[in-house]
């Protein structure tokens, strides 16, 4: 079974700064995907970034950008310049290729200050 | 409005009693989720259809759950003879590729 795992429940940044979350994954897998999931208070769950595991080259969009190790199956989440608006319930995910149980780990609550 | 729509927001119902909820996915996604999400975790994957076939099941959804997608399109979920451990957030997503949530149904059972 394939497990998800987010060490650090609450995270704090000021804004203007750079903050990265953790995540680290359980599979034998070869062939599957990560993803961010960000939910901001009261509302839905929206998807940050994605990444193939079979792609070397770490995902970046805009001020967000990951750092995928999967030797190491380590899936961290770097947001750069946080803002105000980046405070959320940030969730990681794993999707097993050709499964559609995508499974989450427990998250981090981020809280951006001004 | 283009995004997954679930309703109702928010039900509150009597233990023992039924709920169904809806859930009308983005049209053109063929793929449609149901999670559960439970105060300060994340979303438990419940069960998947694509199109209107239910392809996949958790051990999650006991046989008091049962979800339905008539002709692919909008799902329901029901919930028979509701317990207080139901209470949850019961989200959808729909997806091609990548899944889009909605903002889910508050189930509180009391």
């Amino acid at each position: 079974a394939q497990t998800v795992t987010q060490s650090q429940p609450e995270m704090s940044v000021q804004e203007a700064e750079t903050v990265t979350l953790s995540c680290t994954y359980d599979t034998s897998e070869n062939n599957y995907y990560l993803f961010w999931y960000k939910q901001p208070p009261s509302r839905q769950m929206i998807l940050v970034i994605r990444q193939e595991a079979y792609k070397q080259q770490n995902a970046t969009e805009n001020r967000f950008s990951v750092n995928f190790q999967k030797a190491a199956k380590s899936f961290s989440l770097k947001i750069s310049d946080s803002q105000l608006g980046d405070t959320a319930m940030y969730f990681c995910a794993f999707m097993k290729q050709g499964v559609n149980d995508m499974r989450f780990g427990a998250g981090t609550r981020l809280t951006v200050k001004p | 409005d283009t995004g997954v729509s679930q309703n109702p927001r928010h039900k509150i119902t009597k233990r023992g009693q039924n709920v169904t909820f809806r859930c009308d996915p983005i049209s053109e996604h063929n793929r449609l989720y149901w999670y559960r999400q439970t105060l300060g975790q994340g979303p438990e994957f419940l069960t998947y259809f694509q199109n209107e076939a239910q392809l996949e099941k958790s051990r999650l959804l006991s046989d008091r759950f049962s979800a339905e997608r008539p002709k692919g399109s909008f799902s329901t979920l029901e919930i028979q003879r509701t317990e207080q451990g139901d209470s949850a957030m019961y989200l959808c997503a729909s997806s091609r590729t990548e899944a889009f949530f909605g903002q889910g149904t508050r189930l509180t059972v009391v």
